[in-house]
């Protein structure tokens, strides 16, 4: 399967920090990039949509002023968690998907464990 | 109801065992449905695409009933390794066909 790459794996920052999680697609052009939070045992939950060149679509309840998403090529996404608190510990996932066609496969980052203390 | 539902188990089974997965989901317009594995603290990894004609890949085997709205997973010989989480993963319909997650199947395989 195609490859995407998400730096850092882990991080620890303290509270009212910013932190920037990249999500790399490294061998396809990924038109369409996903945002997913998974808390401990429970379903990943889509956090926004964005495809390159375009403002991110959030789902509700996800705040846009405190994620920053950014897609700015068709290989690299950034999630930019601002003035992160303690309740945004989790675990971020990005996923990618090529041109070949909307309602083909994901692939998923190694996904991002974010601790704030 | 939530889009995709899938009973969260644990399902626990002996090793050889058989074991069976379903996944019902909300939207009757979707298109694509996956199936993926994730284990503790890593993330999803495609297992098997799920095709309208059921499709099977060694042990496993994915069918789709469109009727039901349900797509189900069956594990042959369960291995020791088998032991994860399967994610029931739905392209919704949508600008840009979202995937979206049922919260996931536990299965323990043991010796």
């Amino acid at each position: 399967g195609a490859v995407v790459s998400q730096h850092p794996s882990w991080v620890i920052c303290k509270s009212g920090t910013s932190v920037k999680i990249e999500c790399r697609s490294l061998d396809f052009q990924a038109t369409t990039m996903f945002w997913y939070r998974q808390f401990p045992k429970q379903s990943l939950m889509l956090m926004a949509t964005s495809n390159e060149g375009s403002k991110a679509t959030y789902e509700q309840g996800v705040e846009k002023d405190k994620f920053l998403i950014n897609h700015a090529s068709l290989t690299l996404s950034t999630l930019t968690v601002t003035s992160a608190h303690p309740e945004d510990s989790s675990f971020y996932i990005c996923s990618a998907r090529g041109p070949e066609g909307l309602n083909t496969e994901a692939f998923f980052g190694q996904g991002t464990r974010l601790t704030v203390v | 109801r939530k889009e995709v539902e899938q009973d969260p188990g644990p399902f626990n089974v002996p090793e050889g065992a058989t074991v069976a997965f379903n996944c019902t989901y909300s939207n009757s317009a979707s298109q694509s449905f996956f199936w993926y594995r994730q284990d503790c603290r890593k993330e999803p990894k495609l297992l098997m695409s799920v095709y309208s004609s059921g499709n099977e890949d060694g042990r496993f085997t994915a069918q789709l009933n469109r009727a039901s709205q349900y797509i189900s997973l069956l594990i042959r010989d369960s291995k020791l390794s088998d032991s994860a989480t399967y994610l029931c993963v739905v392209n919704m319909k949508g600008g840009s066909y979202i995937p979206t997650f049922g919260r996931g199947t536990s299965l323990i395989v043991h010796p």
